[in-house]
C-alpha cells in the first residue's frame, strides 16, 4: 500500500494567514493526488484533484502543487470558513489511501 | 445535482454483518463506479472499495475477505455487506462517486452514516 503522510498534524494559523499543507506518498504517484476538506459531522468536500486542478466550485483561495512524491495545498488568504481539516489522497493505485489529515484551527 | 443517501442499522453485534445501502439521486449508477469509505470516530478515513456499475469489484486488501458491494441498477441503489464485525468497524460509513475520467477522486459524497458495533 502506498503511505501518505501529512504534515503538519495540526495547524493554528489567523484569518488573512497564507497556509502551506503538506502531503508526502511513500512512493511516486505522479499527480494522482486530492485534497478534501472535512468540518465536524459532514462529508469530505473535494477541492482539488490531479494535484492542482480546482474542483467546481471551490475558491481560488484554493491552490495544489506538486508531482512525484511531495505536495502540497496552499489557502491563500484564511477566512473564517476554512477551518477545518483537510486530507490529502492517492489515487495512483489500489488500495487508495489517505493522510492521516491536518487539523486547521484558528489562532 | 448527484446525491447520495446511506441508510442501514446503527447498531450491530459482535460476529455479525452490517448491511448498508446508497440510493443514488439525481444521476444514473451507470457509467460510473461507486466507492464506500469509512471512518472511525475521530480518526481518518479508510477506503474499503468500488464497484463499476456492471459490476466488477475492487477491495481494500485489509477488508477483502469480509466484504461484497454490490449494485442494483434498478433501484439506482449500491450496498455493502461486512462479515464478522468486531468494535473495529465502528465508524461512519460513505458512500461516494469515483470520477469517471479515470483520476479516481471521490466528487460526491453521502452525509455518512454511523454504525456502532457493540453487543
Amino acid at each position: 500500500d502506498i503511505q501518505m503522510t501529512q504534515s503538519p498534524s495540526s495547524l493554528s494559523a489567523s484569518v488573512g494567514d497564507r497556509v502551506t499543507l503538506s502531503c508526502r506518498a511513500s512512493q511516486s504517484i505522479s499527480n494522482y493526488l486530492n485534497w478534501y476538506q472535512q468540518k465536524p459531522g459532514k462529508a469530505p468536500n473535494l477541492l482539488i484533484y490531479a494535484a492542482s486542478s480546482l474542483q467546481s466550485g471551490v475558491p481560488s483561495r484554493f491552490s495544489g502543487s506538486g508531482s512525484g512524491t511531495d505536495f502540497t495545498l496552499t489557502i491563500s488568504s484564511l477566512q473564517p470558513e476554512d477551518f477545518a481539516t483537510y486530507y490529502c489522497q492517492q489515487s495512483y493505485s489500489t488500495p487508495y489511501t489517505f493522510g492521516q489529515g491536518t487539523e486547521l484551527e484558528i489562532k | 445535482q448527484v446525491q447520495l443517501q446511506e441508510s442501514g442499522p446503527g447498531l450491530v453485534k459482535p460476529s455479525e454483518t452490517l448491511s448498508l445501502t446508497c440510493i443514488v439521486s439525481g444521476g444514473s449508477i451507470s457509467s460510473n463506479y461507486w466507492s464506500w469509505i469509512r471512518q472511525p470516530p475521530g480518526k481518518g478515513l479508510e477506503w474499503i472499495g468500488y464497484i463499476y456499475y456492471s459490476g466488477s469489484t475492487n477491495y481494500n486488501p485489509s477488508l477483502q475477505s469480509r466484504v461484497t458491494i454490490s449494485v442494483d441498477r434498478s433501484n439506482n441503489q449500491v450496498s455493502l455487506k461486512l462479515t464478522s464485525v468486531t468494535a473495529a468497524d465502528t465508524a461512519v460509513y460513505h458512500c461516494a462517486r469515483v470520477d469517471s475520467s479515470g483520476w479516481g477522486y471521490f466528487q460526491y459524497w453521502g452525509q455518512g452514516t454511523l454504525v456502532t458495533v457493540s453487543s
